[in-house]
């Protein structure tokens, strides 16, 4: 399996467009979430989803939308770009969050916004 | 989830065993003590977990304090590929923010 897939890779974006960063995963997991990673702030929650239909706030959620229609996706929202939210964007997934099943992640989306 | 403490950065000579200290003195009962590293410009990668007893995989060994307050990853015989950000995180079983920290820089040298 291909374990957590993102894509794009990279994308640039002006200020004021929207995109989704979209977030796949093939191993059943119920746990989803997306974290950003600026330099020197580590890694810092977006948004989590506990299975589909369920989703909830991390650290810095403000800017940004997900929804859960299927286990499988996780798709991340900016409804309109800031140069505040260029940024690398990871998604990981686990299999279940009341267990101890250790985080997958994506090998991220690398945003500029200009 | 308990708040972890780690040096910001390490040197280590390859061949050599690397031990990488994790400070989580605010950890509760059942609360995992987890560690990822990330290579650079690549997505976080697992190392291995654990709750009281020590745990060893093909990639390293933990090593958890009776107290609980304290661990340390020990990568045996560290190599180039090694050299990544190490990040120590703590958490219990309930829904939950996993929240990562810093990290420490583990620099290998030949």
């Amino acid at each position: 399996n291909a374990g957590v897939t993102q894509t794009p890779k990279f994308q640039v974006l002006k200020t004021g467009q929207s995109m989704t960063l979209q977030c796949a995963q093939d191993m059943n997991h119920e746990y989803m979430s997306w974290y950003r990673q600026d330099p020197g702030m580590g890694l810092r929650l977006i948004h989590y989803s506990v299975g589909a239909g369920i989703t909830d706030q991390g650290e810095v959620p403000n800017g940004y939308n997900v929804s859960r229609s299927t286990t499988e996706d996780f798709p991340l929202r900016l409804l309109s770009a800031a140069p505040s939210q260029t940024s690398v964007y990871f998604c990981a997934s686990r299999r279940g969050d009341r267990d101890n099943s250790p985080l997958h992640f994506g090998n991220g989306t690398r945003l500029t916004v200009t | 989830d308990a708040k972890t403490t780690q040096p910001p950065s390490m040197d280590c000579a390859e061949g050599r065993a690397a031990n990488l200290p994790c400070n989580h003195s605010t950890i509760s009962g059942n609360e995992y003590v987890y560690w990822y590293r990330q290579i650079h410009s690549q997505g976080p990668q697992y190392i291995i977990h654990g709750l009281k007893n020590n745990e060893t995989n093909e990639m390293a060994s933990l090593i958890i304090t009776e107290d609980r307050k304290s661990s340390t990853l020990i990568l045996p015989h560290a190599t180039l590929r090694d050299t990544a950000v190490y990040y120590c995180i703590v958490r219990g079983t309930s829904y939950g923010k996993l929240t990562f920290g810093q990290g420490t820089i583990l620099t290998v040298h030949p």
